[in-house]
């Protein structure tokens, strides 16, 4: 158990919906990225948040946004779903010095 | 455009026997590597890292060795053993950027042979 949650953990939606999914990092770590894993593309770095900030960006659709709050917990909101959003989501966290992230267990997206 | 590269799709070992899993790199400005490996159905784990001024770095049966001048990292495992059985990610971290996030390989799938 790495001590980083997600909820929920499985969530099935329609093209064109809008849903958001939660992470609760480590007792401690101010740092909270946001992963995507589809079956083609593997791991890839969608966004981090560092004590409430956006730190960094990387490949994020426009139509996905996050925020991380003042209790260090992040969302990450997703809207006018596609089919091709169907993947695994993954929040890490990290501690002050950053240089290893701790994973959550992911969120499985399906859009049918 | 791939910055960090696992060749090998898949790789089986007997148990008992070494396992070795590579990772190529072409982003010379990464500095820091590390090993995550991931059950079906749960999140990566971290195994181990490794820091680009060292060249090797050990904990346990897990050994990671970093040649940069290849651009090239390998995660070894001795004895392997068949709960080691899982896909291996490589990673690596510009931190010096200001942002330690990762770019990931896409996997190695091991299994142990008992």
């Amino acid at each position: 158990d790495s001590g980083v949650t997600q909820t929920p953990k499985h969530l099935i939606t329609a093209t064109g919906q809008r849903v958001t999914l939660r992470c609760s990092p480590r007792s401690g770590d101010l740092s909270v990225y946001w992963y995507q894993q589809s079956l083609d593309q593997g791991l890839q770095f969608l966004i981090q948040y560092y004590n409430g900030e956006e730190r960094a960006k990387g490949n994020i659709l426009e139509r996905f946004s996050a925020q991380q709050f003042p209790d260090l917990h992040s969302e990450l909101n997703l809207s006018s779903l596609e089919l091709g959003d169907s993947a695994l989501y993954f929040c890490a966290s990290s501690d002050p010095w950053g240089d290893t992230q701790y994973f959550g267990p992911g969120t499985r997206l399906t859009v049918l | 455009d791939q910055q960090v590269k696992q060749n090998s799709p898949s790789l089986s070992v007997q148990e008992g026997r070494i396992s070795i899993l590579n990772c190529d790199y072409t982003n010379s400005m990464f500095d820091y590597f590390l090993w995550y490996k991931k059950y079906p159905a749960e999140g990566p784990t971290f195994l181990i890292s490794i820091s680009s001024i060292k060249d090797k770095n050990e904990d346990g049966r897990f050994t990671v060795f970093l040649n940069k001048s290849a651009k090239h990292l390998s995660l070894h495992i001795v004895p392997s053993q068949p709960g080691d059985s899982a896909v291996y990610f490589c990673a690596a971290s510009e931190a010096g950027a200001g942002s330690y996030q990762l770019t990931f390989g896409k996997g190695t799938k091991l299994s142990v042979i008992p």
